[in-house]
């Protein structure tokens, strides 16, 4: 495998099931995000992960539970959704340094989920 | 704070045409500047990204952007547009900030015309 994979690819849930999404990269970054990206909407940034260490949460609700138990891994849990989750998501992954410079992010395919 | 407008969420060009999609951007400090290509059911893919070495940035597919400080644009041209263009566009800006993220765009929708 190369680049950022996530899957499943697609996936259908009710509203009171409970899963996870699961996101790999594979290009020795230490950094590691999740976007929302939803229909006549900009992409959202929902969680940064940077050295394993969540550095930002940008006021999601709590039935999305982010992971990163290593600095190639990323879960994103799932509970109790509504339907307006229903969303592309995507992961992406960066290599962060000290210095100031352009930290371009490298994207998965992303997951598209349906909330039923 | 950082911003980033792209004007048009649609533009439509003929095959073979030239391929103009503008961004504007909004920086505290000297930015850096970063277009993506979304094809359909696929995540973001960096087409091209301007760090300050050179105003004339070239990209994968035959795309390149230039940077422009006094008009703050960054807009993204093709000469020539080929079917396989067809694609949302993302313009996004970062400040490179360690702990900076990176500020995207709306997208622009490009459609190709045969």
């Amino acid at each position: 495998e190369t680049g950022v994979t996530q899957t499943p690819r697609h996936l259908v849930m009710g509203m009171t099931n409970k899963k996870s999404l699961k996101c790999e990269q594979h290009l020795g970054h230490n950094a590691m995000y999740w976007y929302k990206q939803s229909a006549k909407k900009p992409l959202e940034l929902m969680f940064v992960y940077s050295l394993e260490e969540r550095v930002e949460n940008n006021s999601v609700p709590s039935r999305f539970s982010p992971e990163c138990p290593n600095s190639s891994h990323l879960f994103l849990h799932l509970h109790t959704l509504q339907p307006e989750d229903s969303a592309l998501y995507l992961c992406a992954s960066s290599q962060r340094s000290f210095r100031q410079g352009a930290y371009e992010q490298y994207f998965g395919p992303g997951t598209r989920l349906t909330v039923t | 704070a950082q911003s980033v407008t792209q004007l048009g969420s649609h533009v439509s060009v003929s095959e073979g045409a030239l391929v103009l999609l503008r961004c504007n951007y909004s920086s505290s400090v000297p930015p850096y500047l970063f277009w993506y290509v979304q094809y359909p059911n696929q995540g973001l893919q960096l087409l091209l990204k301007y760090t300050s070495a050179a105003t004339l940035v070239k990209g994968i597919n035959g795309f390149e952007a230039e940077f422009k400080k006094s008009e703050t644009s960054f807009h993204l041209t093709k000469p020539s547009a080929h079917m396989s263009d067809a694609a949302e566009y993302f313009c996004a800006v970062s400040e490179g900030n360690r702990d900076d993220k990176i500020i995207f765009g709306k997208g622009t929708r490009l459609h190709i015309l045969p």
